[in-house]
């Protein structure tokens, strides 16, 4: 299993650009998430799914879409990029039902917005 | 909502034992995780409680008291490697319930 793949690993934008970041995960499961990280921050949480065409916002849902067509794509999109998104992103997904709940990580997608 | 409080940083030796706590409010708990973080990489698994009480694996023991919305972990004969940030977090509730971190905890293990 490759577990949770994302691409790019690393972006740089100009201010007004659009881009999606791709994650994927082989692992089948039915909980996937993006979270920003950034320095003093900790991990929070943009939006998350819990199966194929549901979706829901998290802590800081302003300026990202999400869609999820099928269990294994969670694409986060950036309709116009701001410096303020400036971060590192990293997506994340588990199994639903049982078990310790362990959510496994991608490599993250190192964004500048300049 | 949810909220977690843990120590931004903390300091101890080689060989040494360290305490990691959290504190946490939330309005839905389905229980306590802790992931650990070497320099901005991906973030790994290391324990959970559902339950109160003392959780062991090897090195690694984590403590929930659900009553005192408290948790710790806890590190035992510290190595190097263990230098990393440790990360708490709550699940909110049901089956999708969203995971919540909080800010972390700056680990430096000294020789």
């Amino acid at each position: 299993n490759a577990g949770v793949t994302q691409t790019p690993k690393f972006q740089v934008l100009k201010t007004g650009q659009s881009m999606t970041l791709q994650c994927a995960q082989d692992m089948n499961h039915e909980y996937m998430s993006w979270y920003r990280q950034d320095p003093g921050m900790g991990l929070r949480l943009i939006h998350y799914s819990v199966g194929a065409g549901i979706t829901d916002q998290g802590e800081v849902p302003n300026g990202y879409n999400v869609s999820r067509s099928t269990t294994e794509d969670f694409p986060l999109r950036l309709l116009s990029a701001a410096p303020s998104q400036t971060s590192v992103y990293f997506c994340a997904s588990r199994l639903t039902g049982g078990g310790n709940n362990e959510q496994f990580f991608g490599p993250g997608t190192r964004l500048t917005v300049l | 909502g949810q909220s977690l409080e843990q120590p931004s940083e903390v300091t101890a030796v080689e060989g040494a034992i360290v305490q990691i706590n959290c504190t946490y409010q939330t309005s839905g708990f389905y229980g306590l995780s802790w992931y650990q973080q070497h320099d901005g990489g991906a973030p790994t698994f290391l324990s959970y409680n559902a339950l109160d009480g003392l959780e062991e694996t090897g090195r690694f023991s984590s403590f929930l008291s659900r009553s005192d919305s408290y948790g710790y972990l806890l590190l035992q004969e510290l190595q190097m490697k263990d230098s990393a940030s440790y990360f708490c977090a709550v699940k909110g509730s049901g089956q999708g319930g969203k995971l919540i971190f909080g800010q972390g905890t700056e680990l430096s293990v000294k020789p």
